[in-house]
């Protein structure tokens, strides 16, 4: 089956403009995951929804970062008012339940702001 | 606050030879991943480690993992270019999954 697509592939943006970028899980999938990927900062944990819902936003690094998750499927994270700092590969995962053996990664959304 | 260390962070290998890369996390944790990552690509599941003393093998890697040393190990048998890639572990503490990533370790198989 399809495995976790993540929409745009590349986003090139203007400082100080919103972005959203998109994540779909595979179906079925409940948990989701979001992740940072930056040469600075390694691999960061953002966010977790289980279901619609989002028990763990610590990772989020401002409030200008958020999240959400409909039907308990796609997912959109929106950067507002991007900065240089945002500029990193954004990943999503999903898994078919919490504590699940395996998380599985998209090919990420690469951001770059100007 | 859980860290996650690998070591080392470049590995430069002949074809042929074995080798170990180490990841050592600072809370205790018995599930734990190895991932790979290739140039521009996302992250490829390896192994998921759920216990101590859990051994998994794949063709040329093998991982293990020690809960009471915090530690787990991936090693290379007989390396060949086609292992060349970035190799992370990540620890899971908490009960719905969240990772906690080491450094990466960046591996280079020559001729």
């Amino acid at each position: 089956g399809a495995g976790v697509s993540q929409s745009p592939s590349n986003k090139v943006t203007e400082k100080g403009k919103d972005v959203e970028l998109r994540c779909d899980p595979i179906s079925g999938h409940t948990a989701l995951y979001w992740y940072r990927q930056s040469l600075g900062q390694g691999l960061e944990f953002l966010i977790y929804f289980q279901g619609n819902s989002a028990p763990d936003k610590s990772g989020l690094p401002s409030d200008r970062f958020s999240a959400e998750r409909t039907g308990g499927s796609v997912s959109t994270l929106t950067i507002q008012r991007t900065q240089q700092e945002d500029s990193a590969v954004y990943l999503c995962a999903s898994s078919p339940r919490i504590l699940a053996a395996m998380q599985y990664f998209g090919p990420g959304t690469r951001l770059t702001v100007l | 606050e859980l860290k996650v260390e690998q070591n080392p962070l470049f590995l430069s290998m002949q074809e042929g030879k074995n080798y170990t890369i180490y990841c050592n996390y600072s809370t205790t944790s018995d599930r734990l991943y190895w991932y790979r990552q290739d140039p521009g690509k996302s992250l490829e599941s390896l192994f998921v480690l759920l216990s101590n003393g859990a051994v998994k093998q794949e063709g040329r890697l093998m991982a293990s993992l020690d809960t009471k040393a915090r530690l787990s190990t991936l090693h290379i048998t007989a390396a060949v270019h086609d292992l060349s890639a970035t190799y992370f572990c990540a620890v899971v503490l908490t009960s719905y999954g969240k990772l906690t990533f080491g450094q990466g370790t960046i591996l280079t198989v020559h001729p």
